[in-house]
């Protein structure tokens, strides 16, 4: 079946410095959407962005992503990291041309200090 | 998109118990899904709910403790039989509104199990 892989279950980062969350898939379909959810403390995730045009780099809030399906990964990245930004990030893919399901990944954990 | 609504917001229950947790959407969706999530911790598909069919459970997730019921297209009930105290989650409904698309999360219900 189709998985997500996040590696890192904890990053934490000094606010104003890059940082990046990795994200590597595997998939057999040849349509594919990604995304990237962000869940803050005591809320519901919600899409933070999302993708399905390869080499293409999409925007939102300060954080970007490019879809590589050469390296089958779609890593977020913010170039100067905010203390809001703390939260759990999770990479997601939709596959399915029959169902609006999606897989996630485990999360990564971002905590950025002070 | 769709907004959904969750009811109740949190519950209490004591060990043995059954209870109920109602999703609504508020337009018509095809899937509905239901996660638990435990503290700080990854979101894990529990199931899968289509209007007229019976829900399709993920591995570690059976019908007799968590029977589910989509009724129509914009309503879902999940039920948690026989509660013990490691059911204590969060529980969200999610759905989207087309293939390919994000999904969008309920507010989630935060139960604890004496």
């Amino acid at each position: 079946g189709d998985s997500v892989t996040q590696t890192e279950g904890l990053v934490t980062v000094t606010e104003g410095l890059p940082v990046k969350l990795n994200c590597t898939y595997q998939t057999t379909y040849l349509t594919i959407a990604f995304f990237w959810y962000v869940q803050y403390l005591n809320e519901a995730p919600q899409v933070l962005l999302k993708s399905s045009t390869d080499n293409k780099r999409t925007e939102h809030q300060g954080f970007h992503a490019t879809l590589h399906k050469s390296s089958s990964s779609f890593h977020l990245q913010k170039s100067s990291a905010q203390l809001s930004d703390s939260a759990l990030y999770y990479c997601a893919l939709s596959d399915s041309p029959n169902t609006n399901k999606v897989v996630f990944g485990t999360g990564t954990r971002l905590q950025v200090l002070p | 998109s769709v907004l959904l609504y969750q009811k109740p917001n949190r519950d209490i229950c004591q060990s043995g118990t059954s209870l109920k947790i109602q999703c609504v959407a508020d337009s018509q969706v095809v899937s509905m899904f239901w996660y638990q999530q435990f503290q700080e911790q990854s979101l894990m598909l529990m199931a899968t709910a289509n209007e007229g069919s019976e829900a399709t459970y993920e591995s570690g997730f059976t019908k007799d403790k968590f029977p589910i019921s989509r009724p129509n297209l914009t309503f879902s009930t999940l039920t948690v039989n026989n509660a013990r105290p490691g059911d204590s989650s969060i529980y969200f409904c999610s759905s989207g509104d087309s293939n390919y698309a994000e999904q969008f999360f309920g507010p989630g219900t935060r139960l604890t199990v004496l």
